[in-house]
């Protein structure tokens, strides 16, 4: 099965409201990474965290990671209708050169 | 840097036709990747690439495909013959020596009919 799984798959909020999406892995990894993707575009690095850390903040954005439960969160602030895109969680397993992808959320932003 | 390069934007072909897609990668990028994205089946790492040599080809789905890189600012990923179920966007992606972060091309729009 897929190393990233994202949950939910689909996320509709209202704009200035907080998104919340989930992203669980099955093996041990060095770090965990999130992309985001708008329609009909290439994915974009959001941040990375590393197997060492717990949480981590950008900007707007805060993710955590929890090894012992093998899952992160990635939380979006004070959403805007620009968030609107779809939110991809990557690993490495255990360090391995490649990423793996999930299947993403799709975060819809209603103005 | 104008970021990572593909080429082309759209590529509509008749099954058994051969496709070429290009890639340019940031300059200084020592990893290069290919992806292959659908609704079905999500984003799929085709193949990578570490200082121009072909590391992990094992998401290569049949022999149809096959991958180059003859030198650091160049790649293509070659279908002959195609088919329709090869449709898909295809993403080509680099990173840096510390693969901290992927910087992904805006992809190619293969539709095979």
């Amino acid at each position: 099965s897929q190393q990233g799984e994202e949950d939910p798959q689909a996320l509709s909020i209202q704009e200035g409201e907080n998104a919340t999406m989930n992203c669980s892995y099955k093996t041990s990894i060095n770090n965990l990474q999130w992309y985001r993707q708008n329609s009909g575009r290439g994915l974009v690095h959001l941040i990375l965290i590393r197997s060492n850390e717990r949480e981590k903040h950008s900007g707007r954005l805060r993710v955590t990671l929890d090894t012992s439960k093998k899952s992160s969160s990635l939380l979006i602030t004070a959403s805007r209708a620009a968030d609107t895109a779809s939110y991809f969680c990557a690993t490495d397993q255990g360090g391995s050169e490649k990423l793996v992808f999930g299947k993403g959320t799709k975060l819809t932003v209603n103005p | 840097d104008a970021g990572v390069i593909q080429s082309p934007r759209h590529e509509v072909t008749e099954m058994g036709q051969e496709v070429t897609l290009r890639c340019k990668p940031i300059s200084g990028h020592d990893y290069l990747f290919w992806y292959r994205q659908t609704m079905m089946r999500g984003l799929e790492l085709l193949i990578y690439f570490n200082n121009n040599v072909p590391i992990d080809d094992s998401g290569m789905p049949e022999d149809r495909f096959s991958a180059k890189m003859p030198n650091a600012s160049f790649s293509t990923l070659k279908i002959q013959p195609s088919e329709p179920r090869d449709s898909a966007v295809y993403f080509c992606a680099s990173s840096r020596w510390d693969r901290d972060e992927q910087y992904f091309g805006p992809g190619t729009r293969l539709t095979v009919t």
